[in-house]
């Protein structure tokens, strides 16, 4: 079946620093998601990329689609403490199933 | 505009119970999905219901069944539960069906299996 593969599973950055997370995959998907989930909540939608090469920003948060559609990455720019959590990929094709990675959990050292 | 809202948040029940998930999305959301949350598997698809019928189905034994309401509202059963049921269960709704608009997430109901 279809995988997304997210790693390394942790990543420890120190406040202010940018950090840059992959998501790749066998399959192609027409749609990627990149999610972010705190502790104890279902996980958030941080921005949506609809179009192989788009690039789109929402904040300090820029992720872009790959030109293949076998992947997308999420770089959060200037990190704060706030940043903490657990940053998914999601891959949708043509049904509406989304294929989620396992997740990159962020900590950030102030 | 409330969010997905699902009840109940915990659960605990005993193998070879049945149980019964329950979500609302968010009012106007016709598109209802569930996924199963582990921490070794991850966030695994189970089903998705749009206008009261099923759309897509992941792959899960037929314990697990759903169903969705006039209003939207959905709801989500497991029979016979097993200890690997223990899960985080969410709820996402989507205006409309299909991944491209993406999906709004509820808290989730936490279920454990004795």
């Amino acid at each position: 079946g279809q995988q997304l593969n997210q790693s390394p599973q942790s990543m420890f950055i120190q406040e202010g620093e940018d950090v840059s997370m992959n998501c790749t995959s066998s399959s192609i998907f027409n749609t990627w998601l990149w999610y972010k989930q705190d502790p104890g909540e279902g996980p958030v939608l941080l921005i949506a990329l609809y179009k192989a090469g788009e690039l789109t920003s929402n904040g300090r948060l820029t992720a872009q689609f790959g030109i293949t559609r076998k992947d997308s990455f999420l770089n959060i720019s200037a990190s704060i403490p706030s940043d903490v959590g657990i940053y998914f990929c999601a891959g949708g094709g043509a049904n509406s199933k989304l294929t989620f990675g396992k997740g990159i959990t962020l900590s950030v050292r102030p | 505009k409330a969010g997905v809202t699902q009840t109940p948040r915990y659960l605990i029940k005993t193998r070879g119970q049945q149980v019964t998930l329950s979500c609302s999305p968010i009012s106007g959301h016709r598109s209802v999905s569930w996924y199963q949350q582990t921490p070794g598997q991850g966030l695994q698809f189970l089903f998705e219901y749009f206008s009261e019928t099923q759309r897509n189905k992941g792959n899960f034994p037929g314990r697990f069944s759903g169903r969705q309401f006039s209003n939207s509202r959905s709801e989500m059963n497991v029979s016979t539960l097993e200890l690997g049921d223990s899960a985080l269960y969410l709820c996402a709704s989507s205006a409309t069906t299909g991944a491209r608009y993406g999906y709004t997430f509820g808290s989730g109901t936490r279920l454990t299996v004795v």
